[in-house]
């Protein structure tokens, strides 16, 4: 069975404060792990999409990277409107079906 | 626009009646699903669907059922509503292949 374990649940950080979240996965076949933002009242909104151990992607603030057992969300320098909830999913390819993280949920205090 | 709409974005009712969550969406994809959040356990698949002939059960489907009335609607129904049904719903969809899913703004359903 397919499973994703982030850590921490909560991170509180000072603004500018660099950190990383932690996404672990045990999947059969990985086809491709997500990372999504979810705001308060929101849906989760798509991040990034990485394919293959090694492979790295970013925009602005955040640096996703990936390895054969997990994830990392890079967060450089943050900002208070980087707080939100991120989720990570895995899919592999027997099912076509992602399994999701319960999440981190990240506040950056001005 | 958005792309992905979900309707009621609100609604509480009461024990034992019939409700019905809508989704519609504007991106052309061929996969649709419908997730409940809850506090501390994360996003659970209800239904999904890969075509407009294909419904499948998630892992929480008893007490839902659906309906995939065309490649861009989606609908969730709760025939006889009970108050551990009250969650944070969201419809998603997918291109086919290893791609993301879109989600909708949500519903958020309270039962009394």
């Amino acid at each position: 069975e397919d499973q994703v374990t982030q850590s921490p649940e909560a991170l509180r950080l000072q603004e500018g404060e660099s950190s990383s979240l932690n996404c672990s996965y045990t999947v059969s076949g990985l086809r491709g792990l997500f990372w999504y933002r979810q705001d308060p009242g929101k849906g989760p909104e798509f991040l990034f999409t990485l394919y293959s151990a090694g492979e790295e992607k970013e925009k602005e603030r955040l640096k996703a990277t990936l390895t054969k057992k997990e994830s990392f969300l890079h967060i450089t320098a943050p900002k208070p409107e980087d707080s939100a909830t991120y989720l990570c999913a895995s899919l592999s390819g027997g099912s076509y079906i992602p399994t999701f993280g319960r999440g981190t949920s990240l506040i950056v205090h001005p | 626009d958005a792309d992905v709409t979900q309707t009621p974005r609100n609604r509480i009712t009461k024990t034992g009646k019939r409700i019905m969550l809508e989704c519609s969406q504007t991106k052309g994809h061929d996969r649709m699903y419908w997730y409940r959040q809850d506090p501390g356990l994360g996003l659970r698949l209800i239904y999904y669907s890969f075509d407009v002939k294909d419904i499948n059960k998630g892992e929480i489907s008893d007490g839902y059922s659906v309906s995939r009335q065309a490649q861009a609607k989606f609908s969730l129904s709760l025939e006889s509503a009970i108050p551990n049904q009250t969650a944070l719903y969201f419809c998603a969809t997918s291109a086919q292949g290893s791609q993301p899913q879109h989600f909708g703004d949500g519903t958020r359903l309270s039962i009394l």
